[in-house]
């Protein structure tokens, strides 16, 4: 069974770090062409890719944010960290973690999501 | 980076069919491929078709999918209307640096 579960703070002051963790279980990360992605979702508002990151360490990142995002994987522990720099309250989202395997960047399993709201 | 375009919403009665259109601003849509996720109120999204027209298992046959090269765009339609397939519903693809995706139709069935 494969799942996978985001979590990290709720709430966040602006200019500070977020940091979400996903764990995950029910695949490996060292899979050829198996990955993991992070995609946003402000509360009423459409999806938004954020980060991925694939099996052999290779990183893509959304051009409109990649100075601000850091994705990271540690297989030992089936997690992927995404690091967010500089928050402001446009990023309060849901923030989801899934995976994707194979090549057509379809991303066939979801965490839950975890709400991170940014205020001060 | 390229766009992907949705209707903001759609509308239609049970047991009648409806489409939802994603047209893809610049590049071919038939370069790489598109999926479809639904998306309840409340819940992660699923997927309802993958690489332009595979329906994963679980998916009922009512789902289908299909790309239009001369208007650039991916359908997604959805036969025999049931009130639970009331949602939002977003197209996906990618390019070689970028996954993309649309706007999101919300599908209401009254």
């Amino acid at each position: 069974q494969i799942t996978l579960k985001e979590s990290g703070p709720t709430l966040v002051k602006p200019t500070q770090t977020l940091t979400v963790t996903c764990t995950f279980s029910g695949f490996s990360l060292s899979t050829s062409r198996m990955g993991v992605g992070w995609i946003r979702q402000p509360p009423g508002k459409a999806l938004e890719w954020l980060a991925l990151i694939y099996w052999n360490g290779d990183k893509r990142y959304n051009a409109s944010l990649k100075s601000r995002l850091t994705i990271t994987k540690d297989t030992s522990k089936n997690q992927v960290v995404l690091t967010m720099t500089n928050v402001d309250p446009v990023d309060t989202a849901t923030y989801y973690c899934a995976r994707s395997s194979g090549w057509s960047l379809l991303f066939d399993y979801w965490g839950q999501g975890t709400l991170v709201t940014v205020s001060s | 980076n390229f766009m992907l375009t949705q209707p903001h919403s759609v509308s239609e009665s049970p047991g009648k069919t409806v489409t939802i259109s994603c047209t893809r601003i610049i590049g071919s849509i038939a370069t790489n491929y598109v999926q479809w996720y639904q998306q309840r109120p409340g819940s992660s999204p699923t997927t309802v078709i993958y690489e332009d027209t595979q329906r994963p298992s679980g998916v009922p046959d009512r789902f289908s999918g299909s790309i239009d090269s001369s208007s650039n765009s991916a359908s997604l339609t959805i036969s025999g209307l049931k009130t639970e397939d009331e949602a939002d519903y977003y197209c996906q693809s990618y390019d070689s640096s970028n996954v993309i995706f649309g706007g999101g139709t919300k599908l209401t069935v009254l």
